[in-house]
């Protein structure tokens, strides 16, 4: 299966600030990838799905200015959270198929803690 | 209702117990079926596709009952390392795209020594 990367694994940033978190896959050239967030003991829910070379396609609720997501090649997907403040804080997890249509592969995630 | 519904558990069971739980979900549109495993504070990861005859791999089996919309998880001869949350995901999405899915909060297993 793909694998996909995650950077950082963690960070803590002070409210106001803004925060990149970079996808990676490894081995699969992926035209479509998806983010994720997770609150603790909360499903995951999908907030964007980004498309290489076009704009993301934003899950209701989630604010596309806040959450800019950028797909500039086949390989890497980038989502910044924007002037983040303590209610962002949870773990962001980026994923692909790999091509299969039955199967999700998930980055190991970003924890990110907003003080 | 939410779409997809599990038992948060905990459930506390001895290495080597049998244990099932199971998951119901709301949309009778919905295409295809996963158990994933996710442990603290890593990402999900595939565990088995569910198909509606059932099918089993090692020590796991899995079950689909369209008519009731419910999934079962079955775990034989536990072991420690079974310790983790189990989500069920499932797609309503006909060709199968990850916009489809959605995830169970995912049941918690703990197999005690």
């Amino acid at each position: 299966g793909a694998v996909v990367s995650q950077h950082p694994s963690w960070v803590i940033c002070k409210s106001g600030t803004s925060v990149k978190i970079e996808c990676r896959s490894l081995d699969f050239q992926a035209t479509t990838m998806f983010w994720y967030r997770q609150f603790p003991k909360q499903s995951l829910m999908l907030m964007a799905t980004s498309n290489e070379g076009s704009k993301a396609t934003y899950e209701q609720g989630v604010e596309k200015d806040k959450f800019l997501i950028n797909h500039a090649s086949l390989t890497l997907s980038t989502l910044t959270v924007t002037s983040a403040h303590p209610e962002d804080s949870s773990f962001y997890i980026c994923s692909t198929t790999g091509g299969r249509l039955d199967e999700q592969y998930f980055g190991p995630g970003t924890r990110l803690t907003v003080t | 209702r939410k779409e997809v519904e599990q038992d948060p558990g905990p459930f506390n069971v001895p290495e080597g117990a049998t244990v099932a739980f199971n998951c119901t979900y709301s949309n009778s549109a919905s295409q295809s079926f996963f158990w994933y495993r996710q442990d603290c504070r890593k990402e999900p990861k595939l565990l088995m596709s569910v198909y509606s005859s059932g099918n089993e791999d090692g020590r796991f089996t899995a079950q689909l009952n369209r008519a009731s919309q419910y999934i079962s998880l079955l775990i034989r001869d536990s072991k420690l390392s079974d310790s983790a949350t189990y989500l069920c995901v499932v797609n309503i999405a006909p060709g199968g795209g990850a916009d489809g899915l959605t995830f169970g909060k995912g049941t918690h297993l703990i197999i005690q020594p």
